[in-house]
């Protein structure tokens, strides 16, 4: 079955304790994206990837970090994680298309974040 | 600056009436729009999308969109609605000349029994 997979699911951790989410996609995907989901703001986008080793900040990327070391992953790293990142995080892979640039988005199930 | 408005948060309809969820657009070129729509506990699913040709995109579950481009709108309509139907609904947009996309604050959409 196609999909993109999240782990954790649900994380509750503390202020600075260094966490990593990963994110898999089995659809041969060129591009990777990193999400969060907060009331009355959306989706906003933290980090995108059009290949391997090819990584780019999107409009929120302060406090994260990413890596694209084999097509089909894509961590999201909080290296000292903060209150304000609580949120519920998106990871999305898709298709280049062939005149350039990223199509339909495939959407894993989601990773609930807490930060105390 | 890029970016997507969904007026409206909340949208109720009777079942079997029509729905639309409004979307506008800014972008600085032509636009890539897209609707997703997300279920309780669940990630974003695609709908549809506009990329070029009929301004009349037709989708999934008997949804469908008309891109307007001199009123930069991309509305999501459907003629008669579902109580499955009820979920938050996101308007997306990429630029074609980039790499980035822009999504709506959502639209929470509930039919009426």
């Amino acid at each position: 079955e196609a999909q993109v997979t999240q782990n954790p699911r649900y994380l509750i951790t503390v202020t600075g304790k260094k966490l990593t989410v990963t994110c898999s996609q089995n659809m041969n995907h060129e591009y990777m994206s990193w999400y969060r989901q907060d009331p009355g703001l959306g989706l906003r986008q933290i980090y995108y990837s059009m290949n391997v080793e090819v990584t780019d900040k999107g409009d929120v990327p302060e406090g994260y970090k990413v890596s694209r070391k084999e097509k089909r992953n894509f961590p999201l790293i909080l290296e000292s994680p903060s209150p304000n990142q609580t949120s519920l995080y998106f990871c999305a892979s898709s298709p280049i298309r062939s005149s350039g640039g990223p199509d339909t988005q495939y959407f894993g199930p989601g990773t609930r974040l807490t930060v105390l | 600056a890029q970016s997507v408005a969904q007026p409206e948060d909340q949208v109720n309809v009777a079942e079997g009436n029509p729905l639309t969820v409004k979307c506008t657009y800014s972008v600085s070129g032509n636009p890539y729009l897209f609707w997703y729509v997300q279920y309780p506990n669940r990630g974003l699913q695609f709908l549809l999308k506009y990329i070029t040709g009929d301004n009349l995109v037709k989708g999934s579950y008997g949804f469908e969109a008309e891109f307007n481009k001199s009123q930069t709108s991309f509305h999501l309509k459907k003629p008669s609605a579902l109580v499955s139907d009820s979920a938050l609904y996101f308007c997306a947009v990429r630029d074609r000349t980039g790499n980035q996309f822009y999504f709506g604050t959502g639209t929470s959409l509930t039919v009426i029994p």
